[in-house]
């Protein structure tokens, strides 16, 4: 199973929204309804952002969105602000086997 | 607050047994039906799942480590463990014990800080 590909940087300006993809095959992303997004500030621990592919935990900010279309699952973050500056990883159920493959990881730059 | 802490040596010679233990404050390991999960970013690499326990021993892994991974729980203690015995460099990461719930085995909602492992001589 491999690892669900993400772009390796994305970049935007404060108050901008930024999109992050999350491309797999029909035997994880595209046939499953269970895409998670985390968060990762370096030395910290990964946060959970976005799970079943909408849904925000209690305590994540409305600024967070997920969505889904095919194959790619997307992560928007709208109003773009400092503290949004980590690395963000998808997750999702793979029906092959491994059960969970995380995507390859998308440092997120505010300028 | 459910709160997770990893311990164990932070630096495992080449062909030794990597272990962890995870303790788990602020709630029961045996109550809800959750799984406890190992996860670990190897160094400049993102995040992999290695595998989840349930409270009655009952083992998920990932088919990539499959072959040498093995996790216990101790109910008794609020505790889980991770064994990867034969430990080779590859094996060098930061490790993280997490939470697993859900029913697509994409959400882990507590995690603990995480400890660096390093395999070397």
């Amino acid at each position: 199973q491999s690892a669900l590909t993400q772009p390796a940087s994305v970049s935007g300006s404060p108050g901008q929204s930024i999109t992050i993809s999350c491309t797999g095959t029909s035997s994880d992303v595209g046939g499953s309804n269970y895409v998670s997004w985390y968060q990762h500030h370096p030395g910290k621990a990964p946060k959970l952002m976005i799970y079943d592919v909408t849904n925000r935990p209690s305590g994540v900010s409305n600024r967070f969105s997920g969505s889904k279309s095919g194959n790619t699952a997307s992560l928007t973050i709208s109003g773009l602000q400092a503290e949004d500056e980590a690395d963000y990883y998808c997750t999702s159920y793979a029906s092959s086997g491994t059960l969970c493959v995380f995507g390859t990881g998308t440092k997120v730059t505010v300028l | 607050q459910l709160q997770l802490q990893e311990s164990g040596p932070g630096l495992v010679k080449p062909s030794e047994t990597l272990s962890l233990t995870c303790t788990v404050s602020g709630g029961s390991i045996s109550r809800g039906t959750y799984y406890w999960g190992w996860l670990r970013q190897p160094p400049g690499k993102g995040l992999e799942w290695i595998g989840s326990i349930y409270n009655s021993g009952r083992t998920f892994f990932n088919p990539s480590l499959k072959s040498r991974v093995s996790m216990s729980v101790d109910t008794s203690k609020n505790q889980f463990s991770l064994k990867l015995p034969s430990a080779t460099a590859a094996d060098t990461a930061v490790y993280y014990c997490a939470r697993h719930g859900g029913s697509g085995w994409t959400i882990f909602d507590f995690w603990g800080q995480g400890t660096v492992v390093t395999v070397s001589s």
